[in-house]
């Protein structure tokens, strides 16, 4: 089956105690990215990844990190967490970076930082 | 800049009765749109887009949308509304002048009455 999946789907944490949420999907989709999303402010990304090797910052970067060592794997990591991160979490990817190509999202990871 | 509204927070309608979920955007070039819902403890799931050619485009679980470029506009509609529409919708779009990030607008929470 067709899927990205994120793990974990719940997290709690304390300030500052460095996390990462895995993202991984099956679909060799050349585009990942990352968004978080809060009430009345829809989703905004954080960073996205055209492919391996390849990242850049989305509207929301401060204080996250990523990577994208395999095609198929897109973590992202929060080396210093903060309670402002709290939040729900979608990975996403797409077939490629073209405008045209729609979004397979995660289940999603709820994040709480106290 | 690219930018999308959704200018209700909420719409509520009886089911059977048809329904309209609104979308306006702005961008640079060409618009790609695209509708997005979200069912509870889900991930988004991909409606339907508009990239080229008709106006109106049809998608998944009986959806349509309408592209108006003179008024910049998106709506999404169904003639019949059912109890299980109930959902997060999502409006998103991107441009052809070669830019990687989509923008989301901050959703509209459709309540279908039986």
């Amino acid at each position: 089956e067709a899927q990205v999946t994120q793990n974990p789907r719940y997290l709690i944490t304390v300030t500052g105690k460095k996390l990462t949420v895995t993202c991984s999907q099956n679909m060799n989709h050349e585009y990942m990215s990352w968004y978080r999303q809060d009430p009345g402010l829809g989703l905004r990304q954080i960073y996205y990844s055209m492919n391996v090797e390849v990242t850049d910052k989305g509207d929301v970067p401060e204080g996250y990190k990523v990577s994208r060592k395999e095609k198929r794997n897109f973590p992202l990591i929060l080396e210093s967490p903060s309670p402002n991160q709290t939040s729900l979490y979608f990975c996403a990817s797409s077939l490629n970076g073209a405008g045209n190509t729609e979004a397979f999202f995660g289940q999603g990871t709820r994040l709480t930082v106290v | 800049a690219q930018s999308v509204a959704q200018p209700e927070d909420q719409v509520n309608v009886a089911e059977g009765n048809p329904l309209t979920v609104k979308c306006t955007y702005s961008v640079s070039g060409n618009p790609y749109l695209f509708w997005y819902v979200q069912y509870p403890n889900r991930g988004l799931q991909f409606l339907l887009k508009y990239i080229t050619g008709d106006n109106l485009v049809k998608g998944s679980y009986g959806f349509e949308a309408e592209f108006n470029k003179s008024q910049t506009s998106f709506h999404l509609k169904k003639p019949s509304a059912l109890v299980s529409d109930s959902a997060l919708y999502f409006c998103a779009v991107r441009d052809d002048t070669g830019g990687f990030k989509t923008i989301f607008g901050a959703g509209t929470r459709l309540f279908v009455k039986a």
